[in-house]
């Protein structure tokens, strides 16, 4: 069982770089999020989708850019890399229905380092 | 936003004692969740609590729910050095799908 699986794990930038993370997860789930974490400030939302073809913001979504061409596939880009988004970025996958299982499944991560 | 703020921000405890972490939020909620993380891994979930639920069991875990105070507790009985590791909680935001706003983590520490 796969589940979410996010590339690459680890990356360095230059300041201005861009880039695209992958999520890919393998449970049919219609919502789909990416989290950054950061040190002392827990997870926070970036930009999340509740189906193919639709995104929207989330609490910090200035500097990225988000698709979701197909179910199981949601993208992060940075079109211009600055060092504030070095951070962790986390990729989570969840049901639609709200029946008890709304529960995010994770990625294990993505460390971006932006110099 | 960060709607869960979790207490202590970290706990040293030896195996075999329980352990309890606190969670505090601000607004309404339909559930309440924990997950764990160990170092450098994605997060796991552990329980969810709905919010007309006032405590609820799954193994060693105890997780209770206070609406009224807005708060909830994580207990972890008989902890075990494979325990070591982040807890955090999280709240619904019925806005965004299921995203969830998390809390910063109370850092767990279980020596043998």
């Amino acid at each position: 069982n796969a589940g979410v699986t996010q590339t690459p794990k680890f990356r360095v930038l230059k300041t201005g770089q861009s880039m695209t993370l992958l999520c890919a997860q393998d449970m049919n789930h219609e919502y789909m999020y990416w989290y950054r974490q950061d040190p002392g400030m827990g997870l926070r939302l970036i930009h999340y989708s509740v189906g193919e073809g639709t995104t929207a913001k989330g609490e910090v979504p200035d500097g990225y850019n988000v698709s979701r061409l197909k179910k199981q596939n949601f993208l992060l880009g940075l079109e211009s890399a600055a060092p504030s988004q070095t951070s962790v970025y986390f990729c989570a996958s969840s049901y639609s229905e709200r029946d008890g299982n709304e529960k995010l499944f994770f990625g294990s991560g993505t460390q971006l380092s932006v110099l | 936003s960060q709607q869960g703020e979790e207490d202590p921000q970290a706990l040293s405890i030896q195996e075999g004692e329980n352990a309890t972490m606190n969670c505090s939020y601000k607004t309404s909620i339909n559930n309440l969740q924990w997950y764990r993380q160990n170092s450098g891994r994605g997060l796991v979930h552990l329980i969810l609590i709905r919010s007309n639920e006032r405590e609820k069991h799954s193994g060693r875990l105890r997780v209770t729910l206070d609406t009224s105070k807005k708060s909830s507790s994580l207990l972890i009985t008989a902890s075990r050095a494979a325990d070591t590791a982040s807890y955090f909680c999280a709240t619904d935001n019925s806005n965004s799908g299921y995203a969830l706003n998390f809390g910063k983590g109370t850092s767990l520490l279980v020596t043998p």
